[in-house]
């Protein structure tokens, strides 16, 4: 059973572009949802991360949006540029679970120049 | 500081052959996983050590997976008989704690079983 659900799968922005990467959840346990980017041969790197006692956050060009009703949380990646190209996952957790980390199964990012 | 590392960097072996990866994680990093990653797929949970002790084993796919951490640093995941199925990229991760502390991850062992 997958605990987060990523769409799309894969996404197109051109350069400029807004991209936004959507996840949803089930289990209301969960309390800390991070953002991670992975590029090609590489780790997946922590990008940003958010809780939900807050309904947004913004790092640079990164933004959060977190709507704990509906069980769904988002990345918006404004002015998208080439070096954003990248795999996208989302995760969630809590420490009521165990802490462990459930991610989803990716967004593969293409900006075109 | 230096990052987390794993090693080999890639692995090709035989069907039926046993295969030892290895992760050294960040110093002083309490909590370390282990993660598959097939191609084009997302990040599939192996096993959660806290220290020493495994408290989380729920995600090894089957009893040739198995994986131990020594000194509450490095780290060896061992499949045995390997399979063709086992072909992945494995990742291993550390973090200061297990709840609500960054992953950093290590670049992973890309595993191939021909």
């Amino acid at each position: 059973q997958q605990q987060v659900k990523q769409s799309p799968q894969s996404l197109i922005v051109q350069k400029g572009g807004i991209s936004i990467i959507n996840c949803a959840y089930e289990n209301t346990a969960f309390d800390y949802f991070p953002w991670y980017q992975q590029f090609p041969g590489k780790g997946p790197a922590l990008l940003i991360a958010i809780r939900p006692d807050v309904s947004e956050k913004k790092e640079g060009r990164f933004t959060i949006s977190f709507n704990k009703s509906a069980k769904q949380f988002s990345l918006h990646i404004m002015d998208s540029q080439p070096g954003d190209s990248a795999t996208y996952f989302c995760a969630a957790s809590s420490a009521t679970t165990g802490g462990q980390f459930y991610f989803g199964t990716g967004t593969s990012l293409t900006v075109i120049p | 500081g230096a990052g987390v590392s794993q090693s080999p960097s890639n692995k090709v072996t035989e069907k039926g052959k046993d295969v030892e990866l290895r992760c050294d994680p960040i110093s002083g990093h309490t909590a370390l996983y282990w993660y598959r990653q097939s191609l084009g797929q997302g990040l599939e949970f192996l096993i959660y050590f806290q220290g020493n002790s495994a408290p989380d084993k729920s995600g090894l796919p089957s009893d040739r997976f198995s994986a131990e951490r020594t000194g509450g640093s490095v780290s060896t995941l061992t499949i045995q008989r390997t399979q063709q199925e086992d072909s992945a990229v494995y990742l291993c991760a550390s973090s200061l704690r297990r709840a609500y502390n960054e992953q950093f991850f290590g670049p992973g062992t890309r595993l191939t079983v021909l």
